[in-house]
């Protein structure tokens, strides 16, 4: 059972362009939601996070979108540039009991066309 | 150190050997963790140390796999009689609070495991 499926596969948006990536997740009790980016040869980098008290969070171009009821979150790169081609992978983790031990996406290849 | 380190970054092995994979956590880091990274698939969690504590092994896919963390500082990852479908990269990560579910894990480059 996976308990959290990300969306698409790959994307390919043009240079300025929305990118949007979504994930959905199944155990209710996840209450950490983070993005990590990851470039070739190189391990994943946290991006942006966001528990579920909150519907949005903004960090520069970037917007994480938290929909509780639907068990769905997204992120949004506004502007997308060539050099946010990575592969973006979602997470969720219990922040209690799983101590940082987070449950993955399969991850979405990026590639932002100038 | 500057952050997360792993060695070898690349591995090539023959089916039935064992292999060790290193990782150097960043200073202070109480929290370690190893996960499986499979091509196109997401990261799969393995192990998990937090201070003295003993480990989280939850994730091991079988009794091949190990793992131990010397002196609360220097992983290393164990993988007796490898298989075909052992070869992923695995990625180790660290963090600074032991327990800590929302602090920021620091991951390394990665160990490219390849059994022929």
């Amino acid at each position: 059972q996976q308990q959290v499926k990300q969306s698409p596969q790959s994307l390919i948006v043009q240079k300025g362009g929305i990118s949007i990536i979504n994930c959905a997740y199944e155990n209710t009790a996840f209450d950490y939601f983070p993005w990590y980016q990851q470039f070739p040869g190189k391990g994943p980098a946290l991006l942006i996070a966001i528990r579920p008290d909150v519907s949005e969070k903004k960090e520069g171009r970037f917007t994480i979108s938290f929909n509780k009821s639907a068990k769905q979150f997204s992120l949004h790169i506004m502007d997308s540039q060539p050099g946010d081609s990575a592969t973006y992978f979602c997470a969720a983790s219990i922040i209690d009991t799983n101590a940082g031990k987070s449950t993955f996406g399969d991850g979405t290849t990026l590639t932002v066309k100038p | 150190g500057a952050g997360v380190s792993q060695s070898p970054s690349n591995k090539v092995t023959e089916k039935g050997k064992d292999v060790e994979l290193r990782c150097d956590p960043i200073s202070g880091h109480t929290a370690l963790y190893w996960y499986r990274q499979s091509l196109g698939q997401g990261l799969e969690f393995l192990i998990y140390f937090q201070g003295n504590s003993a480990p989280d092994k939850s994730g091991l896919p079988s009794d091949r796999f190990s793992a131990e963390r010397t002196g609360g500082s220097v992983s290393t990852l164990t993988i007796q009689r490898t298989q075909q479908e052992d070869s992923a990269v695995y990625l180790c990560a660290s963090s600074r609070l032991a327990g800590g579910g929302t602090d920021t894990q620091y991951f390394g480059p990665g160990t490219r495991l390849t059994v022929l």
